[in-house]
């Protein structure tokens, strides 16, 4: 099973809103709408941001939204702030190896 | 407080075993799944093991037949047995609890991780 896969990076300036991919096959992302996003900084414990495709946990920004269109997911980060500078992850249930990761995508905020 | 606290991790020669611990606190942990995530320096997240409530185990093909994720809920512990290690195995290994009881695909919680390093 490949990981999922999301651009290396991604860069926006201060308040601008940014979108990262998350493109897999119909054997996860397409299939399923269990599709989560994590917020990752170096060193540091990954934090969910968003589950099942669009729920954002409590306590996290409304910033943070998620969507799906066929076999790919997206996280928008809108009105970027500088915190927002991070290492995102998504996840995806997949038939074959129940769960399977995105190679991560880098944010800058320029 | 919610906390999840790893051990175990160290410093193994290939084709050697570890034992990773994972101790749970301040909430009821027979009633959420849990799992194992690793992150190899400069590398992205990889799931490798997960376990139900009901004692159930999933993982990857990447690490099945050679890793065992077991739970003991008398002692809030979820465990993760790493054999045949290879070098590629180096890692900081995180557990993590499902996000709401009896949820098993999103992790909800992380513990601060414990690194294995496999060397010769």
């Amino acid at each position: 099973q490949s990981a999922l896969t999301q651009p290396a990076s991604v860069s926006g300036s201060p308040g601008q809103s940014v979108t990262i991919s998350c493109t897999g096959t119909s054997s996860d992302v397409g299939d399923y709408n269990l599709v989560s996003w994590y917020q990752k900084y170096s060193g540091k414990a990954p934090k969910v941001i968003i589950y099942e495709v669009t729920e954002r946990p409590s306590g996290v920004s409304n910033r943070f939204s998620g969507s799906k269109s066929g076999n790919t997911a997206s996280l928008t980060i809108s009105g970027l702030q500088p915190e927002d500078e991070a290492d995102y992850y998504c996840c995806s249930y997949a038939s074959s190896v129940t769960l399977v990761f995105g190679g991560g995508t880098k944010v800058t905020v320029l | 407080e919610v906390e999840l606290v790893e051990s175990g991790g160290g410093l193994v020669q290939p084709g050697g075993s570890l034992r990773l611990s994972c101790v749970a606190s301040g909430f009821n942990f027979r009633k959420y799944d849990m799992h194992w995530v690793r992150q190899v320096t400069g590398k992205g997240l990889e799931w490798v093991s997960g376990i139900g409530t009901a004692g159930d185990t999933k993982y990857p093909g990447s690490v099945k037949d050679r890793f065992t994720i077991s739970r003991e809920n008398a002692k809030n512990s979820v465990y993760l047995q790493l054999n045949s290690l290879r070098v590629g195995d180096t890692a900081v290994y995180y557990c993590a609890r499902g996000l709401r009881e009896f949820n098993f695909y999103t992790m909800g919680v992380w513990g601060q991780g414990t690194t294995v390093t496999v060397s010769s």
